[in-house]
């Protein structure tokens, strides 16, 4: 099994829908991060979180919002969906190492298409 | 502000043979990470390898090696007897080690490779 999943995998929807991205891990990791992926732009933070009570604003965090319902789920809402927001979503899990940085482990990616 | 920028948008590389795809950064931070990832066709991220900033030698992982020069601020991937499955989109990021682990990426470097 996956250790870190998202559902659904493909989705398509319409302008000013609300739509909710699942991410949930089995790694046991505290932290959680949303990225996006547009062609030519690489992946940008939208927002991450260090621990259920900890939600922090990435670089493009306009236009959703998130909810850390427990250290192994994290979800992504976009309130009021629009065309600029179709593009690949990826959810990843880290865990601090001592005296140095994280490594980040993906999910599979949910693409979004918004009409 | 922390950057990555990769100035390959493709290359080609015959089967059998090495390739570098190339990556340089920049930060004011004196503790950082350097990753990379590939992203097949499928759209999966996969890490690679990892390089600190302060490991005096150049990462490797089976047939990747990361050429770290950090007066250059480069962290070149080295990818040697390419198979056709090398074949993907390939992502240079980094993280410093006070920034929770969030991650900046390049823009990419699509790589085939012939047979």
């Amino acid at each position: 099994d996956a250790d870190v999943t998202q559902t659904p995998r493909n989705r398509i929807t319409k302008t000013g829908k609300r739509i909710m991205l699942e991410c949930s891990q089995t790694k046991g990791h505290d932290r959680m991060y949303w990225y996006r992926q547009d062609p030519g732009l690489g992946l940008r933070l939208i927002y991450y979180s260090f621990d259920v009570k900890d939600i922090n604003k990435g670089e493009i965090s306009d236009g959703y919002s998130v909810s850390r319902q427990a250290q192994a789920k994290f979800s992504l809402s976009l309130e009021s969906a629009i065309p600029n927001q179709t593009a690949l979503y990826f959810c990843a899990t880290s865990v601090p190492l001592a005296g140095d940085t994280d490594t980040q482990y993906f999910g599979p990616g949910t693409r979004l298409t918004v009409l | 502000a922390q950057k990555i920028t990769q100035t390959q948008p493709g290359m080609f590389v015959q089967e059998k043979e090495a390739v570098t795809l190339d990556c340089t950064y920049d930060t004011s931070d004196q503790s950082y990470g350097l990753f990379w990832y590939k992203q097949p066709s499928s759209g999966e991220m996969i890490f690679l390898i990892y390089q600190g900033s302060y490991d005096e030698q150049n990462a490797t992982e089976g047939r990747y090696s990361l050429n770290f020069q950090k007066a250059r601020k480069s962290a070149n991937l080295v990818i040697s007897a390419s198979q056709l499955g090398d074949s993907a989109m390939y992502f240079c990021a980094m993280s410093a080690y006070n920034q929770g682990g969030k991650l900046i990426f390049g823009q990419g470097t699509e790589l085939s490779v012939k047979p």
